[in-house]
């Protein structure tokens, strides 16, 4: 079943602009993961944020998540075109049931120069 | 780049042929996991092992079946592949808890 919905599901900006987006989820998780996914192939991992955290920073991205909301988002600073790719949230329940991250369908960001 | 890979890259096949999607990786990691993804749609958990010797079926139902002979290998195996396995099919690999995952390329299949 889905666990991580993104949204939105796509997002065109400028090059140099910042892009926001936001990650809901149901259950309760052990830690929330963002990947990009380009062009139809394998996930590269961007950031890993655990339950009792709030706040992460990795280079020009920013990411935060409300475990009382159940929601999570990711902030990318100054885009480039080359950051132009699917990302997509992923959920760590920490056991019970299948073991394996769940993942969201993806919001597809284009960055135009 | 990665330390996982796929092989192959493409493959296009006729219905009801036997196939083995390969998947290697040298991290050491016990952890593996098999997901299979629609164009732009979710990933979805279809078999995961913790080591040698171990495999789960994932949330996904899967006609497929995997084994686990040895750390660095996870193959994936069709019987008989019907056109409803069309699909990409990706591997990854994690150190363990609260780490994240090392993906393959991923292999794009085409059942005709």
């Amino acid at each position: 079943s889905q666990q991580g919905e993104e949204d939105p599901q796509a997002l065109s900006i400028q090059e140099g602009e910042n892009a926001t987006m936001n990650c809901s989820y149901k259950t309760s998780i052990n830690n929330l993961q963002w990947y990009r996914q380009n062009s139809g192939r394998g996930l590269v991992h961007l950031i890993l944020i655990r339950s009792n955290e709030r706040e992460k920073h990795s280079g020009r991205l920013r990411v935060t998540l409300d475990t009382s909301k159940k929601s999570s988002s990711l902030l990318i600073t100054a885009s480039r075109a080359a950051d132009t790719a699917s990302y997509f949230c992923a959920t760590d329940s920490g056991g019970g049931g299948a073991d394996g991250l769940t993942f969201g369908k993806g919001t597809h960001l284009i960055i135009q120069p | 780049e990665a330390d996982i890979y796929q092989t192959p890259r493409y493959l296009v096949i006729g219905t009801g042929k036997k196939i083995t999607l390969e998947c290697s990786q040298t991290m050491g990691h016990d952890k593996m996991y098999w997901y299979q993804q629609d164009p732009g749609m979710e990933l979805h958990l279809i078999h995961y092992s913790y080591g040698v010797n171990s495999t789960e079926k994932g949330d996904l139902s899967s006609e497929s079946t995997v084994s686990r002979i040895r750390t660095e290998h996870f193959p994936l195996t069709l019987e008989s592949a019907r056109p409803s396995h069309t699909s990409q099919y990706l591997c990854a690999s994690s150190e363990g808890d609260n780490y994240g995952y090392t993906f393959g390329s991923g292999t794009r299949l085409t059942v005709v």
